[in-house]
């Protein structure tokens, strides 16, 4: 099984300010077929359901506002948001969908300064 | 739009069985795998199972293999989820989530808002 392993667990961040939250994979997930990366990253805030942030790695989701970027390949990956807004209060998880067992990371949890 | 809207969650004993639906609209429901995520009260999230596109290949978490048999009824864009044996720790949300392919090698771009599913003891 692959393992993803996320850090911090949470992290603090001063409004308009960046947060950085990595995420790194027991193998690597890249597809040497097409040179994609089986990575995503969701964002879920209190009470909801998970929303797709990014896919392979560093693809936007649909309405995904551009602060939100992923960045990495093989084994090490990067959410960041480079101003943070109050409304990105919220636990953020990566997933591995390179082989099954399909596997998420710990999450981090993002709070305002 | 597109929606998934989870049914059929509740209370059940220890030992019992559940079916869980999930109805799709807005999209090709045929063309894409579709997948059963849990979280656990304060806990993060679990894959539990995928169907691909047109129902021929399955694959399930080790927690659910044996117990748990996904299945999806393309001419009623719905997608299920048999559960038997049912332990405590199955006790979660569980969400239906959409995937942008064909297959379990995509990402999961819809999420319903999930049902409830609580095993007593």
């Amino acid at each position: 099984d692959i393992v993803m392993t996320q850090s911090p667990d949470s992290l603090a961040v001063s409004l308009g300010e960046r947060a950085t939250i990595n995420c790194k994979s027991s193998q690597s997930v890249l597809y040497t077929s097409n040179n994609k990366n089986n990575l995503a990253w969701y964002q879920q805030k209190p009470g909801q359901p998970p929303k797709l942030l990014i896919y392979w790695a560093s693809a936007r989701g649909s309405g995904v506002p551009d602060r939100f970027s992923g960045s990495g390949s093989g084994t090490d990956f990067t959410l960041t948001i480079s101003s943070l807004q109050a409304e990105d209060v919220a636990v953020y998880y990566c997933q591995q969908y390179f082989s099954i067992p399909l596997t998420f990371g710990g999450g981090t949890k993002v709070e305002i300064k | 739009e597109v929606q998934l809207l989870e049914s059929g969650g509740g209370l059940v004993q220890r030992g019992g069985s559940l079916r869980i639906s999930c109805a799709a609209s807005g999209f090709m429901f045929s063309s894409c795998a579709m997948s059963w995520v849990r979280q656990a009260p304060g806990k993060g999230l679990e894959w539990v199972s995928t169907i691909s596109d047109g129902g021929d290949s399955t694959n399930y978490a080790d927690s659910a293999k044996g117990r748990f048999t996904i299945s999806r009824d393309n001419s009623k864009n719905t997608l299920f989820l048999q559960m038997n044996s049912l332990r405590a720790e199955d006790t979660a949300i569980y969400y239906c989530a959409k995937s942008d392919g064909y297959n379990y090698d995509s990402s999961f771009d819809v999420w319903g808002q999930g049902t409830m599913v609580t095993v007593s003891s």
